[in-house]
């Protein structure tokens, strides 16, 4: 059983640019959630992709987008980046059992 | 809204000394879900356990332990016998029922506990 796979596993953008990060859920997995980890804090919902479509999101600006394909692997893009998301990306998947994720050991995105 | 505060930042024990990871949490919903996670320094999450706001039952899985309190909003996680491979960040979060759109988790700041040998 392959699990979550995530990449790059690092990446640094300067202030504007654009990132895209990659996810594969792990087989059987039709639900992915995204989460950004700030140094020394908790993992943040980001949204959720459920059969290709977004179906939650948290508290974050519309530059924060995603997709998800239909082999359940998915993107997270962010647009005009800005120092402040510099963190660790979390890509997690799920069979939509009560709240049992599986997460990647992330991408860790430096933004200078 | 909901709230997770994980007020012990880091624990430091020696190897086979028992540990208790705090957790207290804030919520409006009477249905909800709460976990335990555990992040060791390569990134990744690692599910632990789940427990729904109706079961309050202790639960017990080799030396780990839960006890959940609804009275006073709490479920703290033990470690028994700790070991250096028990090394890790701890973190505690709450979900509202994952039944319905969406599987956000509110996550707690996490405790870093350090087991010495």
């Amino acid at each position: 059983e392959t699990g979550v796979t995530q990449s790059p596993t690092h990446l640094i953008k300067t202030r504007g640019q654009q990132v895209t990060l990659r996810c594969s859920s792990q087989s059987g997995h039709n639900t992915v959630s995204w989460y950004q980890q700030a140094l020394g804090q908790g993992p943040q919902f980001i949204f959720q992709y459920y059969r290709e479509e977004e179906n939650g999101r948290g508290n974050f600006p519309p530059r924060f987008s995603g997709l998800q394909f239909p082999n359940y692997s998915s993107e997270l893009n962010v647009n005009a980046l800005e120092l402040d998301d510099s963190a660790l990306y979390l890509c997690a998947s799920s069979s939509r059992l009560p709240g049992e994720l599986f997460f990647g050991e992330g991408s860790r995105l430096t933004v200078l | 809204a909901q709230k997770v505060t994980q007020a012990q930042t880091e624990i430091s024990v020696v190897e086979k000394e028992d540990v208790t990871l705090d957790c207290v949490y804030e919520t409006r919903d009477t249905t909800y879900y709460l976990f335990w996670y555990k992040q060791p320094p390569s990134g990744e999450l690692v599910f632990l356990i789940r427990r729904n706001s109706f079961d309050e039952q202790n639960e017990i899985s080799g030396r780990y332990s839960w006890n959940f309190q609804k009275s006073t909003s709490s479920f703290n996680f033990t470690i028994t016998a700790s070991q250096v491979v028990d090394s890790a960040v701890y973190f505690c979060a709450l979900s509202e029922d994952p039944n319905q759109a969406g599987t956000a988790l509110i996550f707690g700041k996490g405790t870093t506990l350090s087991v010495s040998s």
